[in-house]
């Protein structure tokens, strides 16, 4: 149980454009989620929490016009990439609080071109 | 703000070994602490969790962590590695309490590779 599908797992996409990521929740109700920027060698550093049906609250740095999170049900929550440059390239990770743990996707490798 | 340390970025083994990964927190307040894997192309796994009780937590896998709240430690631990527990090794801390509560902060990330 407490299965979190995180898509796609890779995307390339040009400069300027955007991107969606997506997390869904298969098998619980989300109502908090996560999400992590990990770049090589580093730590996962959170973005942004965000809870369903309100707004996401973003973490000290991060650029909440750039990175759109949308929380709209219990079992989805979407990040946008907004006109993406190359240094937004990296791997992001969602999260969903479950029971008295967290469930992880499996991520997604964004390269900016 | 909490930070949490890991002592090594990449341990290298022979099956059969012992490990240890150190982990390090700073925090004032009550914390949760875990530590997840992460094996080649899949996502983060839990290996075990500590939120109070014994302060020696066994987990999946033949692995244990012990909390030493006065050293701010959280230590992994796995007494004969197999080349299967190749893998990144990430310790996370979670406040208790408070508005930021939930929010996992993770430490650096330990590369353990095990050679046969």
């Amino acid at each position: 149980g407490a299965v979190v599908s995180q898509h796609p797992s890779r995307v390339i996409c040009k400069s300027g454009t955007s991107v969606k990521i997506e997390c869904r929740s298969l098998d619980f109700q989300a109502t908090t989620m996560f999400w992590y920027r990990q770049f090589p060698k580093q730590s996962l550093m959170l973005m942004a929490t965000s809870n369903e049906g309100s707004k996401a609250t973003y973490e000290q740095g991060v650029e909440k016009d750039k990175f759109l999170i949308n929380h709209a049900s219990l079992t989805l929550s979407t990040l946008t990439v907004t006109s993406a440059h190359p240094e937004d390239s990296s791997f992001y990770i969602c999260s969903a609080s479950w029971g008295d743990g967290y469930t992880f996707g499996s991520g997604t490798r964004l390269t900016v071109v | 703000a909490q930070s949490v340390s890991q002592h090594n970025h990449h341990v290298i083994l022979s099956e059969a070994a012992s490990l240890e990964l150190g982990c390090n927190y700073s925090y004032g307040g009550t914390v949760n602490l875990f530590w997840y894997v992460q094996y080649p192309g899949q996502h983060l796994q839990l290996l075990l969790k500590y939120f109070s009780g014994d302060p020696l937590v066994k987990g999946i896998k033949g692995f244990e962590a012990e909390f030493i709240k006065s050293k701010f430690s959280f230590n992994l631990r796995k007494p004969s590695v197999q080349w299967s527990d190749t893998a990144e090794y990430f310790c996370a801390v979670a406040n208790a309490g408070g508005t930021s509560y939930g929010k996992l902060t993770f430490g650096q990330g330990t590369i353990l590779t095990v050679h046969p």
